[in-house]
Order: structure tokens, then C-alpha cells, then sequence
């Protein structure tokens, strides 16, 4: 079992350019999270997905940021144009059904100068 | 709504000491409970989850938590302190009646452990 794949691990960009954060679930898992860590406001859950579904995107923040799954192996998270307040770290995690614990990848640190 | 305190930020022990670390929950019907461990750099580990029954969870690394429904608390609990428990720990609660468990997080308490 790999676990939860997030690449890339760094990404540092400048000011109102695109960034595109990737991630790859574990196999066989129907639900998919993205998160969002700040030493200001810890974790917050952006957007998940049920079976490729985007099921609640409240937490995104603005219309700069948007997310996809165009299969069960596979989700994007893209901001654009990026702010320097997006800086953060921002994980992915998966999990099977309703009630399993989720599996977090190792997260993107993300710098937005 | 559901919400996590987590009320100390930041604690320290001595290693071999014993180690509780608080947690309250708003929740209007039996919550999932979850405890999680963050080491520098990396996501977040599970180290114990509450569905129902025995209100007594035992997780690894040698952690168990309470489930207090009288007191909305899920308090993490260890009886030996090893350096290596040095991290971050994060409660949180699961929507048990949704679609799916949304978890919504504590802000964590980040342990140090002295020698």
C-alpha cells in the first residue's frame, strides 16, 4: 500500500501565477479530501468528493480556487491566480467509506512570494 | 455545527512521565472521534478512532482515550512518555451522520518531550 500520493512535496511561485497541486488516493477508496493547514486557522477542510463526486466545496475559499477528479485515481487542486496569502500546506487524504479514518498524504508546502 | 477544543497549545513532559492530553467536542449526536499525530514535514497519522461501544480506545504506539459523553470530552492518555512521542497531536470529530466523515479539527497541542 503507497498511501496517499501528493506531489509535488515544495512549490514556491510568485504572486498571481497558477498552481496546480496534485494528489492520488489510495486504491479502492471512495472518498477524497483536500485540507488546508495555516498556523493562523490549523485545518480546514476545503472540498471532498464521493466516487469522483465533488460533494461539498464550502471551505474553498474563493472562486480562485477550484478542484476535480476526473477518476478515481487522480484529483487536482489549482489556484488562480495565486495570492501570498494562499501560502500554507495542503494535504490530501482518503478514506473508504462513511466513518473510516482518513489517510493523509505527506502534504504540499506551498509559497506563494 | 461541529467543533473541536483542543485547550493547551503547547505541553512538556519528561520522558517515562505519564501524558493526558485534553479534548472537547460540540456535536449534537454520538460523534466519530479521532486522535491524529503530525511529525515535522509530514501528514497527519491516525492513532485512534471512537465509533461506539467500550468508551475505553486502544490505539498504537501504546496511546488509549476516554470517550466521556457526560463531559463531551475524549481525553488522549499515555503512561510512559518516549522522546519519540515528541509531535503534534490533533483531535477531531466526524460527522456520523452525513455522507461521509467530514472531519472537523482541533488546533492541536504540540508536545515536547525532555530528557
Amino acid at each position: 500500500d503507497a498511501g496517499v500520493i501528493q506531489s509535488p512535496r515544495h512549490e514556491v511561485t510568485e504572486m498571481g501565477q497558477e498552481v496546480t497541486l496534485r494528489c492520488k488516493p489510495i486504491s479502492g477508496h471512495d472518498y477524497l479530501f483536500w485540507y488546508r493547514q495555516t498556523m493562523m486557522r490549523g485545518l480546514e477542510l476545503l472540498i471532498y468528493f464521493n466516487n469522483n463526486v465533488p460533494i461539498d466545496d464550502s471551505g474553498m475559499p474563493e472562486d480562485r480556487f477550484s478542484a476535480k477528479m476526473p477518476n478515481a485515481s487522480f484529483s487536482t487542486l489549482k489556484i488562480q491566480p495565486s495570492e501570498p496569502r494562499d501560502s500554507a500546506v495542503y494535504f490530501c487524504a482518503s478514506s473508504s467509506q462513511r466513518g473510516s479514518p482518513l489517510h493523509f498524504g505527506n502534504g504540499t508546502r506551498l509559497t506563494v512570494t | 455545527a461541529q467543533s473541536v477544543t483542543q485547550p493547551d497549545i503547547h505541553i512538556t513532559v519528561s520522558e517515562g512521565a505519564s501524558l493526558e492530553l485534553r479534548c472537547n467536542y460540540s456535536y449534537g449526536a454520538t460523534p466519530y472521534l479521532f486522535w491524529y499525530v503530525q511529525s515535522p514535514g509530514q501528514g497527519l497519522q491516525l492513532l485512534l478512532k471512537y465509533f461506539s461501544g467500550d468508551t475505553l480506545v486502544q490505539g498504537i504506539k501504546g496511546f488509549e482515550a476516554e470517550f466521556k459523553r457526560s463531559q463531551s470530552s475524549f481525553n488522549l492518555r499515555k503512561p510512559s512518555v518516549h522522546w519519540s512521542d515528541a509531535a503534534e497531536y490533533f483531535c477531531a470529530v466526524g460527522d456520523s451522520t452525513g455522507t461521509a466523515s467530514k472531519l472537523t479539527f482541533g488546533t492541536g497541542t504540540r508536545l515536547q518531550v525532555t530528557l
